[in-house]
């Protein structure tokens, strides 16, 4: 069965540093999402992505974000100096179309330092 | 502000009996529903979507909608030990061209063999 993948599973960096999470959504869909969950708190929307061009984007979802489609199967979201409250787990999720079930990836866990 | 409500549990069923999960919502435009499980440390697996009033059954889940009271439930038949997570319910508000899921808190639930 298809799935979402996403890499590294763990990624630890020092503040002010660039990371780049990556994802490969499943093939045949069209929409795609990057949700954020701190410890022991809720799943929060980032932003969605569709037609190569952002669709919505949380408050959260600031000018130290980007998200990048950079070639036919990647999905990056780039945090581009990263704090001590970026420290979550970032999930990739994609869906078929903008109406249909999204699914989750196994997560990122991001830990700054 | 659009909002989904569960109670955080911890709630304890014993193996084989039935596990009854509670959701209420903000918005009484909102079209669609989703139920996720997640293990501890583990992404959010899709279980169940609904989106008109009624019950929907797959297995030993069903998912229940109730628009005009703005709530949604899950109930899980002949629990098992495995069914021992976090369950999530989420919410796409409809709003244009909005395809974002507001979370729940998720209630935990333990089944106890």
């Amino acid at each position: 069965e298809p799935e979402v993948t996403q890499t590294p599973s763990h990624q630890v960096t020092q503040m002010g540093q660039e990371v780049i999470l990556r994802c490969v959504p499943i093939s045949n869909h069209l929409y795609f999402y990057w949700y954020r969950q701190i410890l022991g708190q809720k799943v929060e929307f980032l932003v969605s992505f569709y037609n190569n061009e952002i669709s919505e984007k949380s408050e959260i979802f600031d000018d130290q974000f980007s998200v990048e489609r950079p070639d036919g199967s990647n999905f990056t979201l780039k945090i581009r100096s990263t704090k001590l409250e970026d420290s979550a787990m970032y999930f990739c999720a994609s869906s078929v179309t903008g109406d249909n079930e999204q699914f989750f990836g196994p997560g990122t866990r991001l830990t700054v330092l | 502000q659009k909002e989904v409500e569960q109670n955080s549990g911890p709630l304890s069923v014993p193996e084989g009996a039935i596990a009854s999960l509670n959701c209420t919502y903000s918005d009484r435009v909102s079209q669609s529903f989703f139920w996720y499980r997640q293990y501890s440390g583990k992404s959010p697996e899709l279980i169940m979507s609904i989106y008109s009033n009624g019950d929907k059954e797959d297995g030993r889940f069903t998912a229940q909608l109730n628009k005009a009271s703005q709530y949604v439930s899950l109930l899980i038949r002949d629990s098992q030990p495995s069914d021992s997570a976090t369950y999530l319910c989420a919410v796409r508000f409809s709003s244009g061209s909005a395809r974002q899921l507001t979370f729940g808190s998720g209630t935990q639930l333990t089944v106890l063999p």
